[in-house]
């Protein structure tokens, strides 16, 4: 079936680190990727996402590549921020609209 | 962007108490809606998915009689847990699209922390 592996947490950064959060996939078809952030106590927010091979998400300096030949979609930022801190998850939805997550990883940074 | 409300956001009651949680996709038509818990640094564990005028489809090991979901409207989609207990306490996430295909994502509501005393 399909699944998702995300990198294990936390990941502790410094305010302006570059942040890289690895992701790689297992899916029948044609996926399209995602990854969301949850801030502590609430719900799951849409970062970015990708629907086909090679497209680029971005959005609030994050970005992830979609690579089909290495199964991944890497979260990545150039320079993060104290408010930056949350859990992102990585996640895949194939044929239709259900989604399948990965385990998430809590992102620390201090200033 | 698109909006999903949830309500409550926490409740807290006794051993044996009913809860009822609303999900509204304030504007869009939400075909489908999603519920899913989440346990204490964990990943989010879906639960069912419900179809507007039609039965929600259960995931293994989800209790249906336990967990009541009705989506009577492409707005609504409430989800009750019936005579719940402490190990029912837990966050209940709800999401919802406006279609059926992967390319649209989930947006998801703020989630309902329940406690059960």
């Amino acid at each position: 079936g399909d699944s998702v592996t995300q990198m294990e947490g936390p990941v502790t950064l410094s305010e302006e680190a570059f942040l890289t959060i690895n992701c790689t996939y297992t899916a029948t078809g044609y996926p399209s990727l995602f990854w969301y952030v949850q801030y502590p106590g609430e719900g799951l927010q849409l970062l970015l996402k990708a629907t086909k091979a090679d497209d680029k998400g971005s959005n609030k300096g994050f970005e992830a590549t979609y690579r089909k030949e290495t199964t991944s979609f890497h979260l990545e930022k150039g320079s993060v921020q104290v408010s930056d801190s949350a859990v992102y998850f990585c996640a895949l939805s194939a044929g239709y609209s259900t989604l399948t997550f990965g385990k998430g990883t809590m992102l620390l940074v201090s200033p | 962007g698109a909006v999903v409300s949830q309500h409550p956001s926490r409740v807290i009651c006794k051993s044996g108490t009913s809860v009822k949680i609303e999900c509204r996709s304030l504007d869009f038509q939400a075909t489908t809606m999603f519920w899913y818990r989440q346990f204490p640094k964990q990943s989010l564990m879906l639960m069912a998915t419900s179809n507007e005028g039609s039965k929600a489809t259960y995931e293994q090991g989800v209790e249906k009689d336990k967990f009541l979901i009705n989506h009577a409207s492409l707005t609504l989609s409430t989800l009750t847990v019936t005579s719940a207990h402490p190990e029912d306490s837990s966050f209940y996430i709800c999401s919802a699209t406006p279609g059926q295909f992967s390319n649209q994502p989930q947006h998801f509501g703020d989630g309902t922390r329940l406690s059960i005393l």
